[in-house]
């Protein structure tokens, strides 16, 4: 079974200047996560799609993020104009879980893209 | 909200030597708890979680951790490093999230050095 799978896996650019990620989940997985973990610290949720809808992005900086999931499947992370204190790995992850009451599902990770912004 | 708090951001130990990363959560409801390790330049991988069915929980790599209730903790252990254990361990709390979603929030991390 293949993993989830990001790229690219390094970015460098300047400040106020755009970019975007891309993330394929493994296939099936319901739930997709976007974290962001700067260094030294654990990562933090930006968004999360269930299928192709917005569950949670109560933590995107929406005046600079913007995220979707195209057809539930693929998704893009893009930040726009970029700051300096967005330099962090991106991680993308799946879940298999569907919406119901039971917690404890595994997610799977990618590799991450490490971005830095000078 | 649930959280997780990792004492110690960094350990190390001697190759053989007893390996001890501690987690401690706040949780209002019982929590489903999870271990993930990273290793350089990698995305996090599972190496075990608890979901009630067992205290003691046995994962991957002769790693093993115990829920405590009564500690509110959820510490892992692995008898006897080894040099690959070297990486970061992240200990997360899974909670309840919008639509009958669930996310994971995880601890700060604690870097494992392993000496020769």
């Amino acid at each position: 079974e293949a993993g989830v799978a990001q790229s690219p896996r390094y970015k460098i650019i300047e400040k106020r200047q755009s970019v975007a990620f891309w993330c394929n989940p493994i296939s099936g997985h319901a739930t997709l996560y976007w974290y962001q973990q700067i260094l030294g610290q654990g990562p933090k949720l930006l968004i999360q799609f269930q299928n192709n809808g917005v569950v949670d992005d109560s933590q995107l900086p929406k005046d600079r993020f913007s995220a979707e999931r195209l057809k539930g499947v693929d998704s893009t992370l893009k930040i726009q104009p970029a700051k300096l204190e967005d330099s962090a790995v991106y991680l993308c992850a799946s879940s298999p879980r569907h919406p119901g009451p039971t917690l404890g599902t595994e997610a799977f990770f990618g590799q991450g893209t490490r971005l830095t912004v000078v | 909200a649930q959280s997780v708090t990792q004492l110690g951001s960094h350990v190390s130990v001697s190759e053989g030597a007893l390996v001890l990363l501690r987690c401690n959560y706040s949780s209002s409801v019982p929590p489903y708890l999870f271990w993930y390790v990273q290793y350089p330049n990698q995305g996090l991988q599972l190496l075990l979680k608890y979901t009630s069915a067992a205290t003691l929980v046995k994962g991957i790599n002769g790693f093993e951790a115990e829920f405590k209730k009564s500690e509110t903790s959820f510490h892992l252990t692995k008898p006897s490093a080894h040099m690959s254990d070297a990486a970061e361990y992240f200990c997360a709390v899974s909670e309840d999230n919008q639509g009958g979603s669930e996310k994971l929030v995880f601890g700060k991390g604690t870097k494992l050095t392993v000496n020769p």
